[in-house]
């Protein structure tokens, strides 16, 4: 049961245009969402991260949307550049005593082109 | 330099052999996890623990083992119950207060012959 999950393996942008990453979720109990960056042979670095009680948090040319009644987010980036070429993993957290146990989505693949 | 400390980055190890992964935190955090990563997935749960001497089976405990016996440590065994091995493995840690922001170590891959 794919509890969080991110439909498109991979994504293809020009430099400096937007790139948007999309994630959907099923559990009603996840109040907490994080992005994760990660490059080949690396550990995952945070990127951003939204609570339940927003729907949009920015940092710098980073933000995060939240829908909570669609059960969906998304990452937005802008301008899009080469070195934001990775994975980008959606993770949750149902909080509680949960806090800090992730369940992540498959990742979506970026590539942005020069 | 705070952070996260995992040992070895590459491993081999035969089939039918336990190996253990080593993970070390300076970070004073509380809560410690493993999680496994395979080709074009997710990164899934092992085993996870939110104070020492005490720890929780995740999505894929199966054919692995952990302990706690130190705040900055969380060893993970990969015993050879564990039908594929093979993979990516990832270390974490968070505070646990209020606070859901995991930091991962860099990861060691194990591949199983």
């Amino acid at each position: 049961d794919q509890q969080v999950k991110q439909n498109s393996p991979s994504l293809s942008v020009q430099e400096g245009r937007i790139s948007i990453l999309n994630c959907d979720y099923t559990n009603s109990m996840f109040d907490y969402f994080l992005w994760y960056k990660k490059y080949p042979a690396e550990g995952p670095t945070f990127l951003i991260s939204i609570s339940s009680i927003k729907d949009k948090n920015e940092d710098g040319r980073f933000t995060v949307f939240l829908n909570k009644s669609a059960k969906h987010l998304s990452l937005h980036i802008v301008p899009s550049q080469p070195g934001d070429s990775a994975v980008y993993f959606c993770a949750a957290s149902a909080g509680g005593t949960s806090y800090g146990k992730l369940t992540f989505g498959q990742g979506t693949i970026l590539t942005v082109h020069p | 330099d705070g952070g996260i400390t995992q040992s070895p980055k590459y491993l081999f190890r035969k089939e039918g052999q336990n190996v253990t992964l080593s993970c070390e935190q300076n970070l004073n955090h509380d809560a410690m996890y493993w999680y496994r990563q395979d080709p074009g997935q997710g990164l899934r749960l092992i085993y996870y623990s939110q104070i020492v001497n005490d720890f929780q089976k995740g999505d894929i405990a199966e054919g692995y083992s952990v302990s706690r016996e130190k705040k900055e440590s969380f060893p993970l065994t990969v015993t050879s119950a564990q039908k594929n091995p093979t993979a990516f493995y990832l270390c974490a840690s968070s505070s646990g207060q209020g606070s859901s922001e995991a930091f991962f170590g860099q990861g060691t891959r194990l591949t199983v012959v």
